[in-house]
């Protein structure tokens, strides 16, 4: 089945440090792309990065990187030297192609919060 | 353009009312997804469109939702009789498609916030 675990409901960050939250997913595709959405508290859902299944290096983007770790089945988000609107929740997702539909799974989210 | 436009950002139906949600997608892509986000959690695929065809709608309660993407139309999502467990923000993606290896450029609307009453 496929399915994007986050096992981070919430975080609590001081300003400035480094983070991490966590992605694992299952599937049996040998194709697939991995997402990270922020949404902040306006609700919108902001795109961070993309990770494909068979991109060989890990995607950056400005502050975020993805820590891709194919055998374990893990991708996880970096934020590097946090701000206050970092605030928000984040999810990871997953293109899949189900039964020939592509579609994107979500995660159940994680929380953060930065504080000053 | 090159955003996804939901309307309305806002709806209120008395339960056992119909709602309509539209949706303009990015001109060009081919594929439109219709997800149910409820208390800023989970989100529920609903359906989805490649250009006016149904793709995939293995995740429509089909007795009371049903959806549409017609040439020249945003799309729409209607509930008929609502609930009060249909209140929910609804989400539109559009995509341009291309197969598993095309770059995925998947495009959110800002959502339509559902309270239904």
């Amino acid at each position: 089945a496929q399915k994007i675990t986050q096992t981070q409901p919430g975080m609590f960050v001081q300003e400035k440090e480094a983070v991490t939250l966590d992605c694992t997913y299952d599937t049996s595709d040998p194709s697939y792309g991995l997402f990270w959405y922020k949404q902040p508290s306006s609700g919108e859902m902001i795109f961070l990065i993309y990770q494909g299944s068979y991109d060989q290096q890990n995607a950056t983007e400005g502050r975020y990187s993805l820590n891709f770790q194919k055998a374990r089945k893990s991708a996880n988000l970096v934020i590097s030297a946090s701000q206050l609107g970092d605030s928000a929740m984040y999810f990871c997702a997953m293109r899949a192609f189900i039964q020939g539909a592509q579609k994107l799974v979500f995660g159940q989210g994680t929380r953060l919060t930065i504080n000053p | 353009g090159e955003e996804v436009a939901q309307t309305p950002k806002h709806l209120v139906r008395g339960e056992g009312q119909k709602a309509k949600l539209y949706c303009a997608p990015i001109k060009g892509h081919s594929y439109v997804f219709w997800y149910q986000q409820v208390l800023k959690n989970e989100f529920k695929f609903l359906i989805s469109f490649q250009n006016e065809n149904v793709f995939d709608e293995t995740g429509m309660p089909k007795e009371r939702f049903s959806a549409k993407c017609l040439p020249n139309s945003p799309c729409s999502l209607e509930i008929q009789a609502t609930k009060l467990e249909d209140s929910a923000v609804y989400f539109c993606a559009s995509s341009p498609g291309g197969g598993a290896r095309a770059l995925p450029g998947y495009t959110f609307g800002s959502g339509t916030r559902l309270t239904v009453v």
